[in-house]
């Protein structure tokens, strides 16, 4: 079974401070993604990346940047965290195009 | 611009009745289709798929419907049990691009 890791469940951070999403797949998938979700808004976009150290804006990258180093592992970072970036965060996999994302069990962030 | 869109916020079935689940598109070029389930504070868990070559296709106790021609899928759960209550999302992509787009969910309640 493919298996998504997202390094917290919960984080609580202040406004201004910079903050680290880190995600790890044990699939040797290429393709990695970054989604916030929020009610009545379903699943959106930030960031993802097809390869090693390529990356592609998503639907709603500002605020928003990422790194991919090493195939397995895919960071999303918040620069200057505000209140509206409170929500949660959903890592995913995938191996190939058209087939299944493999989601992580998400980040709780609250920004106050 | 909602690309894909799923009209009912929620859904309440009673147990061993068929739940069927809506999702509407608008992109013609869309040619995977995908239905997760979610519980709360977990990820979104991936159910079952359907290629545009496809009307039909099935998992066990889930279905999934796709009308091209309505730009519409459908998923159905018979018979429906108290553990598939969680919210569902439907997703959408097309060849040559990486990232699917996710309706807003509909949550879905079997009573007992």
């Amino acid at each position: 079974d493919v298996k998504v890791t997202q390094s917290s469940r919960y984080l609580v951070k202040r406004t201004g401070e910079k903050v680290f999403l880190e995600c790890v797949q044990d699939m040797d998938h290429e393709n990695m993604f970054w989604y916030r979700q929020d009610p009545g808004l379903g699943l959106r976009l930030i960031y993802f990346s097809y390869d090693v150290k390529m990356k592609e804006k998503g639907d709603i990258p500002e605020g928003y940047s990422v790194s991919r180093e090493k195939k397995e592992r895919f960071s999303l970072i918040l620069e200057s965290a505000s209140t509206n970036q409170t929500s949660m965060y959903l890592c995913a996999s995938r191996d190939i195009t058209n087939s299944p994302l493999h989601f992580g069990n998400g980040t709780r962030l609250t920004v106050t | 611009d909602q690309q894909v869109k799923q009209n009912s916020p929620s859904l309440s079935v009673q147990e061993g009745r068929i739940s069927i689940l809506n999702c509407d598109y608008t992109n013609s070029m869309f040619d995977y289709f995908l239905w997760y389930k979610k519980y709360p504070a977990e990820g979104p868990t991936f159910l079952i798929s359907i290629s545009s070559i496809k009307d039909k296709n099935e998992d066990g106790r889930f279905t999934v419907f796709l009308n091209k021609s309505a730009k519409h899928l459908s998923l159905h759960i018979v018979p429906s049990q108290p553990g598939d209550s969680a919210v569902y999302f439907c997703a959408a992509g097309f060849s040559g691009t990486y990232k699917y787009i996710f309706g807003t969910g509909t949550r879905l309640k079997v009573l007992a």
